[in-house]
């Protein structure tokens, strides 16, 4: 199985600050003949099913703000919130669909400070 | 728009089985696949498994596999997914949500409301 990583467990920023939330993952998740990292980024309020911000390691899903982008390449991603804004508390989780099973990792939980 | 509406809560006994449906509208229901996703209380996301719209392919984690079955009913658009030899830790929020294209390894782009399962003696 691939074992998603990320960093840190939990943040912390002021209103209007950027926040970066890391995820690696166990082995590459390129997949050479397309071109295209299999990771994907979600957030989750609470109460509330995730939802898809990223796939494709770096496009945006339809309707996200774009404040949200995505990173990366192989075994190493970002997620980067430009600007945080109070509807971004949440916990946020990547996830490999280069194989199965299909792995998120373990979640970071964002705040205001 | 597209809805994904599951059955309600369940409480089961170990040992026992359980069955969550997932009922689809709003999209042709055979050009996407669903996946299952569970969250135990507290915890993170876990992947079971996927089916395809017109249910002929499946695919489950290896961790649930000979405890766990999906089908899809294409007559009413509805999706199951059936545990058994259930276990305390088998509790949690089981999701249903469909992959952003019809191929099997896919993110997901939109879940269904939740249906907590709860496993106790």
């Amino acid at each position: 199985d691939i074992v998603m990583t990320q960093s840190p467990d939990s943040l912390a920023a002021s209103l209007g600050e950027r926040a970066t939330i890391n995820c690696k993952s166990s082995q590459s998740v390129l997949y050479r003949s397309n071109n295209k990292n299999y990771l994907a980024w979600y957030q989750q309020k609470p109460g509330q099913p995730p939802k898809l911000l990223i796939y494709w390691a770096s496009t945006r899903e339809s309707g996200v703000p774009d404040r949200f982008s995505g990173s990366g390449s192989g075994t190493d991603f970002t997620l980067t919130i430009s600007s945080l804004q109070a509807e971004d508390v949440a916990v946020y989780y990547c996830q490999q669909y280069y194989s199965s099973p299909l792995t998120f990792g373990g979640g970071t939980k964002v705040e205001i400070k | 728009q597209v809805q994904l509406v599951q059955s309600g809560a369940e409480v089961k006994k170990p040992g026992a089985s359980v069955k969550v449906s997932c009922t689809a509208s709003g999209y042709t229901f055979t050009s996407y696949g669903i996946s299952w996703v569970r969250q135990a209380p507290g915890q993170g996301l876990e992947w079971m498994g996927w089916i395809s719209g017109n249910n002929d392919k499946t695919h489950y984690a290896q961790k649930l596999q000979g405890r766990v079955t999906m089908t899809a009913d294409t007559s009413t658009s509805t999706v199951y997914v059936e545990l058994r030899s259930l276990r305390s830790d088998d509790t949690a929020v089981y999701y249903c949500a469909r992959g952003i294209d019809y191929g099997d390894y896919l993110p997901v782009d939109h879940w269904g409301q939740g249906t907590l399962v709860t496993v106790s003696s």
